[in-house]
């Protein structure tokens, strides 16, 4: 079975700083990334998303994340953050086949002006 | 495109009582939609999985005749919370599958479920 793991609950970062929401996944085969954003009392945004081809995925907002097989990691970036980019996120693994997604717990993001 | 319309927003409801929310996919037809239940400041956790015309698939732990799932049309899928309980209080979201297209899957805008 699938599992995601996002280590940090929050993640504080200064506006205008780098920020990086990291994400962890396994999977038996070959695996189906997401990240999505959620914003208070609403649904999920999709951010992106990696299914095969090159590892680095440009995202929308100015979001990217890296896929790195040897670890299993698909950490979330962004080189420039935004007071609004101030949310919940969650990353997101499926298998192949019509299969739901599994979530992580999600990380909340703080950005400070 | 591919939006899934969600219905209602928000809603209370006193305890006993049934509690009906419904998704529409609005330019797709949905043939898979996917159910979905939120506490607060925690990750979303799949309930169920229903595809058209047939029975919902329920996760571990999720009780089927109290968490009643329709999926009677390509269009539409139907949650209904019966005899809700306090302990009912949740965020739901569904989501369905989106077959061709970039991101895969879309979500509706959730539901705040509150039993009083």
């Amino acid at each position: 079975a699938q599992s995601v793991a996002q280590p940090e609950d929050q993640v504080n970062v200064a506006e205008g700083n780098p920020l990086t929401v990291k994400c962890t996944y396994s999977v038996s085969g070959n695996p189906y990334l997401f990240w999505y954003v959620q914003y208070p009392n609403r649904g999920l945004q999709f951010l992106l998303k990696y299914i095969t081809g090159d590892n680095l995925v440009k995202g929308s907002y100015g979001f990217e994340a890296e896929f790195n097989k040897s670890q299993t990691s698909f950490h979330l970036k962004k080189p420039s953050a935004l007071v609004s980019d101030s949310a919940l996120y969650f990353c997101a693994v499926r298998d192949s086949g019509n299969t739901p997604l599994v979530f992580g717990k999600g990380t909340r993001l703080s950005v400070i002006a | 495109g591919a939006v899934v319309s969600q219905h209602p927003s928000w809603v209370i409801c006193k305890s006993g009582t049934s509690v009906k929310i419904e998704c529409r996919s609005l330019d797709f037809q949905a043939t898979t939609m996917f159910w979905y239940r939120q506490f607060p400041k925690q990750s979303l956790m799949l309930m169920a999985t229903s595809n058209e015309g047939s029975k919902a698939t329920y996760e571990q732990g999720v009780e089927k005749d109290k968490f009643l799932i329709n999926h009677a049309s390509l269009t539409l899928s139907t949650l209904t919370v019966t005899s809700a309980h306090p302990e009912d209080s949740s965020f739901y979201i569904c989501s369905a599958r989106v077959f061709d297209s970039a991101y895969g899957y879309t979500f509706g805008s959730g539901t705040r479920l509150t039993v009083v």
